[in-house]
């Protein structure tokens, strides 16, 4: 079965502080994602990835940046955390099937910025 | 742009009863649509997705149909189970971004 390994799971942080959230795929997959996930949001795209050194912007992207330095690795920073980037936040890693892809999601962590 | 709606926030139901829950898209292309499942403190997972040549998907008796005339992919299983409780998300393929969520249907099934 497909692997997405992400940490840390829990994160406190401070506002005003830098936050790395990072991913690991084991699947060979080209293309990852960073959703959060948030009552009464469902499921959003912040930013997606088609390759090592590719970044793009999902639907809600400010405040958030993301690094691809490898097939494998795909972070996500919070440069400065505010309390509104509460969330859990999901990586996801899938296929070049186009709009077929089954995404593989990792088990989540759940940021406090305090 | 593409976007899906599923019209129940909150479904509860009895064990053994029917269950159906909606899902409606607004697609540019022709789409592939997809039913995610969550469990508490669990990573989404796939439950089902639909197929190009019109077969009707099931997994663990949940099955699925998708309308193009009507825009539809609604989830339904004959009887539910306990170990039903979950949050469901339909999806959208989408050949760029990955997936568009809906906002989710959270079911709870009780004895």
């Amino acid at each position: 079965e497909a692997a997405v390994t992400q940490s840390p799971r829990n994160k406190v942080a401070v506002t005003g502080g830098k936050v790395t959230l990072s991913c690991n795929q084991t699947n060979n997959h080209n293309n990852m994602y960073w959703y959060r996930q948030d009552t009464g949001h469902g499921l959003r795209l912040i930013h997606y990835s088609y390759g090592a050194g590719s970044t793009e912007k999902g639907d809600i992207p400010d405040g958030y940046k993301a690094s691809r330095p490898s097939q494998e690795n795909f972070s996500l920073i919070l440069e400065l955390a505010t309390p509104s980037q509460t969330s859990v936040y999901f990586c996801a890693s899938g296929g070049t099937g186009g709009s077929q892809n089954t995404l593989y999601f990792g088990a989540g962590t759940r940021l406090s910025v305090l | 742009g593409d976007s899906v709606t599923q019209t129940e926030g909150l479904v509860t139901l009895t064990e053994g009863l029917p269950v159906m829950l909606n899902c409606t898209y607004q697609s540019t292309y022709s789409p592939f649509l997809f039913w995610y499942v969550q469990h508490l403190n669990e990573a989404p997972k796939l439950l089902l997705k639909s197929f190009t040549d019109n077969k009707r998907p099931e997994h663990q008796g949940f099955h699925a149909t998708l309308h193009k005339s009507s825009s539809s992919f609604h989830l339904q299983k004959s009887s539910a189970q306990l170990s039903d409780s979950a949050l469901y998300y339909c999806a959208l393929g989408n050949y760029a971004q990955g997936l568009t969520f809906g906002l989710g249907t959270r079911v709870s099934v009780f004895p």
